[in-house]
Formats: structure tokens, C-alpha cells, sequence
């Protein structure tokens, strides 16, 4: 099956800075979203993102589905940032990511 | 509004007990799932249904069973035979298999073991 990975896996910003997350692929792509975990355990859909490039607020997306991985932009980081970030992927049934679990400090 | 709701927030099991975990939609959707998560990890599939009654297994379904008799509803007990069930559980649902569409998820159930 799928094997997804994520990098990196552990993250510490400072307030204001940005970042990138990676998710790669082992298999062609059909279904992609990026989800945010809160710290109550709540999976926040940020992204459905299968291929092409997607904005919401200072968070962007992009897939490179023919090179089998996606990038999670995260710009002028907030504290409310800070949680762990997954990635999946699959047809019917998805394989997550391990995630990349981020610190914003104030 | 539309959504899924996962009932309890927090359950607890006693050795030996099967317990079941809820999980109404309310969104029309054919396709619904339960996911197993331990700390620090990421999400496991336990088992998916496309239809009502009818599910298949996923990458970790032994202890664990479920039934479809409604579109609306996908419960899963965690049964005895599980022995190590302390985890947060998380459900799922899509428009349909068919379809390239997005998961919704559940706000989960925390399970723990007296």
C-alpha cells in the first residue's frame, strides 16, 4: 500500500516566522487533504488538496501530484498555529502521515 | 448545522468489557470510517463501510467489530478480545467511494481501561 511521510516532524517557531511541510508519496495521488490537530484532539480539515495549488488566510497548498508529494504553507506563524499537522492520502481508505508537530512561541 | 457527532467524549472499560462507540452523520453520506489513534502517532484505519450493510476491514481490525443498518450510523465495540484499547478513536465520513472527495471527521472518543 501507500506509505506517506512527513518531514520534518518536530518544529519550533517564533511568532511571525513562516514555515514549510512536506508530505511525500509512495504511490500516485487521488484523494489529499492536510489536516491540523488541536490540542483537544480535534482533526481540522485545512486542505483538500489532490493536485494544484490552494489559499485560505496565511495558509497555502501545493501538490505535485506527477512528483507524488505536497507542500503545507504556513506564513506569519500564531501561537493558535501550534498543534500537529497530517497529511493523508488513499481512494477509499486514507494512510496518515506520523505529522509535524509544531511549537509557535509568543 | 450538518456534521458528525461522536458520542461519548470519554469512556472507560473494564477489563473484559465490550464497550461500543457512536458515530452519527448527518452530512447524506455513503461512505463512513473508524480510525484508531495512540499518542504521538498518526491514524490508523480500523474499518470503513461504503454502503449501508456493508464494511470491510481495515489495516487493524482484530478486536474490534461494527455494523451499518443506517446511512446515518456507523457504531464500533471495541470488544474483549482487544487487549490493548486504550486510544483515541475517530470517525470519519465521505460522500462516496466513487468519488474523489474529502473526509469530514468526528470530534472523537477518548477510550481508557480501569
Amino acid at each position: 500500500g501507500i506509505q506517506v511521510e512527513q518531514s520534518p516532524p518536530d518544529l519550533i517557531l517564533q511568532e511571525g516566522a513562516n514555515s514549510t511541510l512536506r508530505c511525500n508519496f509512495s504511490d500516485s495521488v487521488n484523494n489529499l487533504q492536510w489536516f491540523h490537530q488541536n490540542p483537544w484532539g480535534q482533526l481540522i480539515n485545512l486542505f483538500y488538496i489532490p493536485s494544484g495549488t490552494k489559499q485560505n488566510g496565511r495558509l497555502s497548498a501545493t501538490t505535485v501530484a506527477t512528483e507524488r508529494y505536497s507542500l503545507l504553507y504556513i506564513s506569519s506563524s500564531q501561537t493558535t498555529d501550534s498543534g500537529v499537522y497530517f497529511c493523508a492520502s488513499g481512494t477509499y481508505k486514507y494512510i496518515f502521515g506520523t505529522g509535524t508537530r509544531l511549537k509557535v512561541l509568543a | 448545522d450538518g456534521g458528525i457527532t461522536q458520542s461519548p467524549k470519554y469512556l472507560f472499560r473494564k477489563e473484559g468489557q465490550n464497550v461500543t462507540l457512536s458515530c452519527e452523520q448527518n452530512l447524506n453520506h455513503d461512505a463512513m470510517y473508524w480510525y484508531r489513534q495512540d499518542p504521538g502517532q498518526g491514524l490508523r484505519l480500523i474499518y470503513y463501510s461504503q454502503i449501508v450493510n456493508d464494511f470491510q476491514k481495515g489495516d487493524i481490525a482484530e478486536g474490534y467489530s461494527v455494523s451499518r443498518e443506517k446511512k446515518e450510523s456507523f457504531p464500533l465495540t471495541v470488544t474483549s478480545a482487544q487487549k490493548n484499547p486504550t486510544a483515541f478513536y475517530l470517525c470519519a465520513s465521505s460522500i462516496g467511494q466513487h468519488s474523489n472527495q474529502p473526509q469530514h471527521f468526528g470530534d472523537g472518543t477518548r477510550l481508557s481501561i480501569l
